[in-house]
């Protein structure tokens, strides 16, 4: 069955830090993958997508994350955190065009907390 | 441009009630639908999504379903509501290969 993990449940750190948010999924075809973020008392909102060519994505607010198909995994990172960044972060996947299986799975979630 | 429209934002309902929250979508056709709850620990929860009119795939078997009597509409019932049913309930959509985009959530309160 198509899953998503995020073995990080929670993850505190200082400003400056550097991230990075592991997400591994379980597919055996070609997949759509995707980081979202809410912010506190805020909506779900994009952070960046992975269809197809260059492994490495960035997104918005300085998050990148890297597509790794022999791991079947999509780790989020940013090289230096904000305290801005305090949020929930969910990576998701989708089957690329594997009609009447176009099943959007995300993973529980991860809560980053950014101390000052 | 596309938006999705999901009605209404809060509810309160008695145990033993109807349920039926609506989702819309405008802009596109053909559209993938989903419903969601959203529950602090864990994530979003997929319920129920569709690939197309009267096409409804479940993934939890619990006390509610879902119905696609339109290309663009996509709704979640429930014949009696459960004090466990109370939750944050998400509707979106997707295209091939587009991002998924959220609906507003209901706030279910079952009393």
């Amino acid at each position: 069955a198509q899953s998503v993990s995020q073995h990080n449940h929670h993850v505190i750190l200082s400003e400056a830090a550097s991230l990075e948010l592991g997400c591994n999924y379980s597919y055996g075809g070609t997949v759509n993958l995707f980081w979202y973020v809410q912010y506190p008392g805020q909506h779900l909102q994009l952070l960046l997508k992975y269809f197809s060519g260059d492994p490495l994505v960035k997104g918005i607010k300085g998050f990148e994350a890297e597509f790794i198909k022999s791991k079947f995994s999509f780790n989020l990172r940013k090289p230096s955190v904000q305290w801005s960044d305090t949020a929930e972060y969910f990576c998701a996947v989708i089957p690329w065009i594997d009609f009447g299986n176009e099943k959007l799975t995300f993973g529980t979630g991860t809560r980053l907390t950014i101390i000052p | 441009s596309q938006t999705i429209h999901q009605w209404p934002a809060t509810l309160v309902q008695p145990v033993g009630s109807p349920l039926s929250l609506e989702c819309t979508v405008e802009g596109t056709s053909n559209p993938n639908l989903y419903w969601y709850r959203q529950a602090a620990g864990r994530g979003l929860q997929l319920l129920f999504y569709s690939v197309g009119i009267g096409q409804i795939s479940s993934e939890v078997p619990q006390n509610l379903s879902a119905s696609r009597p339109q290309d663009r509409q996509f709704i979640l019932s429930s014949k009696k509501l459960l004090l466990s049913d109370s939750g944050f309930y998400l509707c979106a959509w997707a295209g091939s290969n587009t991002e998924a985009f959220f609906g507003q959530g209901t706030r279910l309160t079952v009393v």
